[in-house]
């Protein structure tokens, strides 16, 4: 069946330093790949998404790049912040209106000041 | 407004008590979803109902059981309850391809 399999955390940063998170899948057909992002006491929001190889979702200074050779789509941001502190959850939907979205474990980030 | 709801935000009970969590949208989707988050944060889903019609059931235990009164309601009944029902538990709704919006979560801790 389906999988996402994503970098085990926790991760901890400075202020200011490169994030990358890296998120492969398995998946038949075409998949949609998501970044879901969940801060403290709160619940998921979407970060970006892509919907076919080579697409580049970007938010908020986050980037994925969905990598069909390589069934990955690593997520990075080039200067993290203090409020980047969150869980991050990458997700795909397979092909077919099925509406499933299929999570990795999720990777904790603390970013330090 | 918020545009998905869910009460209430914590709910502490005994092993073998019967609980239900409510879940509102307001956001006009057709399909909304219930998804258990473990106390590893392992996200996983657990029903999705379109229109009031169950689609996806993820082999969850007949304890539970959802219904949808409308499609604006997905409220998550759970009988008899056990010491690993403790988690939290999200509802989320969508309209587009899979794009999904979550409520803030339902934490169940079970004594």
């Amino acid at each position: 069946g389906d999988s996402v399999t994503q970098m085990e955390g926790p991760v901890t940063l400075s202020e200011e330093a490169f994030l990358t998170i890296n998120c492969t899948y398995t998946a038949t057909g075409y998949p949609s790949l998501f970044w879901y992002v969940q801060y403290p006491g709160e619940g998921l929001q979407l970060l970006l998404k892509a919907t076919k190889a080579d697409d580049k979702g970007s938010n908020k200074g986050f980037e994925a790049t969905y990598r069909k050779e390589t069934t990955s789509f690593h997520l990075e941001k080039g200067s993290v912040q203090v409020s980047d502190s969150a869980v991050y959850f990458c997700a795909l939907s397979s092909q077919g209106g099925s509406e499933k979205l299929v999570f990795g474990k999720g990777t904790k980030l603390t970013v330090n000041p | 407004d918020t545009a998905v709801s869910q009460t209430p935000k914590y709910l502490v009970t005994q092993m073998g008590n019967d609980k239900s969590i409510k879940c509102e949208q307001n956001l006009g989707h057709d399909t909304m979803y219930w998804y258990k988050q473990d106390s590893k944060k392992f996200l996983k889903i657990m029903f999705s109902y379109n229109n009031k019609e169950l689609i996806i059931n993820e082999t969850v235990p007949n304890r539970f059981s959802p219904k949808s009164p409308d499609k604006a309601h997905l409220n998550l009944h759970i009988n008899s309850l056990e010491l690993g029902d403790s988690a939290v538990y999200f509802c989320a709704s969508s309209q587009d391809w899979a794009e999904q919006f979550f409520g803030p979560g339902t934490r169940l801790t079970v004594l």
